[in-house]
C-alpha cells in the first residue's frame, strides 16, 4: 500500500463547476497535510495546508481533513481553465523526521470551457 | 508565500562532467532544505534532506557520492551531480522549510532541468 494515494485522473470538469480531489494516507499519526499544484514543466506551488480535522477555506479552495478516516480532500469552486494542472497531496508522517513530505502521485485536473 | 530560487534553470552538459545546482531561500532562513528529482510524467522523488551545518540525509537508493549536497548557510544549499550520465537527465527541484512558530511549510524552487548528452 502506498503511503499517500491519489486517483491519477484525469478528472475532467466543466468551467464553473466544483472540482473535488481526494487523497488517502496510511500513517495514522500524520501531522500536517498539504495541497500543491503543479503545472506541466513547472515546480509545485503551495495552495494550502491543513492540520486540524474539518474544513479550511481560502478563496475558491477548501481543504477538508478527516483523520479518523485518513483522508484529505481539496475542493475547487468555480473551476477555471487555468486550474487545469496536477494536484499533489503531501503528508508529513509521524515518523518522517526533518518535516519530510510524502507526496502522492498527483491527480490531473482538466477544466474545459 | 516564501520565495525559493534555483540556479541555473537549464543545464545541458556532456556525459562525464559535473553540474552544480544552487538553491536559495530569498526572504527567510531555512535550516532544512530538500532535493527532489522528477522524471517526465512521474511524481516527485525525494533524493535527500539537506541540513545547515551537517551532512545530508539521503533516501534509500540515492548515491551520496554521486549527488553531493552542501548546505553552507541558512539560505543556500547546493547539489552537485558528479560525472553526470544521460540517465541523470531529469528535473531537479529543491525546497526549503519556512518556520513560523509551530507552523512549518515547505516551499519549492522553480526547478533545474538537466540534460546530459
Amino acid at each position: 500500500q502506498k503511503e499517500v494515494e491519489q486517483n491519477s485522473g484525469p478528472l475532467s470538469v466543466p468551467e464553473g463547476a466544483i472540482a473535488s480531489l481526494n487523497c488517502t494516507y496510511s500513517d495514522r499519526g500524520s501531522q500536517s497535510f498539504f495541497w500543491y499544484r503543479q503545472y506541466s514543466g513547472k515546480s509545485p506551488e503551495l495552495i494550502m495546508f491543513i492540520y486540524s480535522n474539518g474544513d479550511k477555506e481560502d478563496g475558491r479552495f477548501t481543504a477538508q481533513l478527516n483523520k479518523a478516516s485518513q483522508y484529505v480532500s481539496l475542493l475547487i469552486r468555480d473551476s477555471q481553465p487555468s486550474d487545469s494542472a496536477t494536484y499533489l497531496c503531501a503528508v508529513t508522517p509521524f515518523s518522517g523526521g526533518y518535516n519530510k513530505l510524502i507526496f502522492g502521485a498527483g491527480t490531473r485536473l482538466a477544466v474545459h470551457p | 508565500g516564501a520565495v525559493v530560487s534555483q540556479h541555473p534553470s537549464w543545464v545541458i552538459c556532456k556525459s562525464g562532467t559535473s553540474v552544480k545546482i544552487e538553491c536559495r531561500s530569498l526572504d527567510f532562513q531555512a535550516t532544512t532544505m530538500f532535493w527532489y528529482r522528477q522524471f517526465p510524467k512521474q511524481s516527485l522523488m525525494l533524493m535527500a534532506t539537506s541540513n545547515e551545518g551537517s551532512k545530508a540525509t539521503y533516501e534509500q537508493g540515492v548515491e551520496k557520492d554521486k549527488f553531493l549536497i552542501n548546505h553552507a548557510s541558512l539560505t543556500l544549499s547546493t547539489l552537485t551531480v558528479t560525472s553526470a550520465h544521460p540517465e541523470d537527465s531529469s528535473f531537479y527541484i529543491c525546497s526549503a522549510i519556512m518556520a513560523r512558530g509551530f507552523q512549518e511549510t515547505q516551499y519549492f524552487g522553480p526547478g533545474t532541468r538537466l540534460l546530459v548528452l
